[in-house]
């Protein structure tokens, strides 16, 4: 079955380090999208890519967070640098085409980020 | 901008009740609303999708309702079992998926 694809599962960083956070979504699939959750708390979203362009970035903390999705498939997240209270689950999601009464959004596993 | 409540919070019920959770959100317009699950430390399972222009969806013993006018989806789980313990959670779609904060149940045996 087909799935989205997060590594790593787990990254415990330094404050003011930078590290990287990759995603490969669900083949053909078009929208791919970074949320941050928060422990108890929903989702938020952080980028939204269609195809290798950023339809929104208006929550993406810019002087240190940066996202890219060169070929239109695979993406990567960096932050740099990190600062404690980025400790959080890092979610990816992708879904065929965005605006359609019938996507839907898949998600991976995440990954869970300790800043120390 | 799109505001999502989740009502209530959290919940506990004995094995084999019925569970209702209910999820209001501000903007009705919508392409689709996604109810999930998230069992502590993974990642969101889709659950059902509901279409704009659907009233609801099924699937098993979940049942979703969507009444897009007044801006609200109910959670229907039948029979509920100790396995249904996780939080769920609810999405709006209006070109940008915009979650509530969940509610956590907890199914007792």
């Amino acid at each position: 079955e087909a799935e989205v694809a997060q590594s790593p599962r787990y990254k415990i960083t330094e404050k003011s380090q930078a590290v990287a956070f990759w995603c490969d979504p669900i083949s053909g699939h078009a929208t791919l999208y970074w949320y941050r959750q928060i422990l108890g708390q929903g989702p938020e979203l952080l980028v939204q890519f269609q195809d290798e362009s950023v339809v929104d970035d208006s929550q993406l903390p810019k002087d240190r967070f940066s996202a890219e999705r060169l070929k239109g498939v695979d993406s990567t997240l960096k932050i740099q640098p990190a600062e404690l209270g980025d400790s959080a689950m890092y979610l990816c999601a992708s879904s065929l085409i965005q605006g359609n009464s019938w996507t839907e959004a898949f998600f991976g596993q995440g990954t869970r980020l300790t800043v120390v | 901008k799109q505001e999502v409540t989740q009502i209530p919070a959290a919940l506990s019920v004995p094995e084999g009740e019925n569970l209702v959770l209910n999820c209001s959100f501000t903007d009705s317009a919508i392409y689709n609303l996604q109810w999930f699950r998230q069992d502590p430390g993974k990642g969101l399972t889709s659950l059902l999708l509901i279409q704009s222009s659907q009233r609801e969806q099924t699937s098993g013993r979940l049942n979703a309702s969507l009444d897009k006018s007044s801006g609200r989806s109910t959670l229907y789980i039948a029979a509920s079992q100790p396995g249904d313990s996780a939080t769920y959670l609810c999405a709006v779609d209006d070109y940008k998926l915009s979650f509530g904060a969940g509610t956590t149940v907890t199914v007792r045996a």
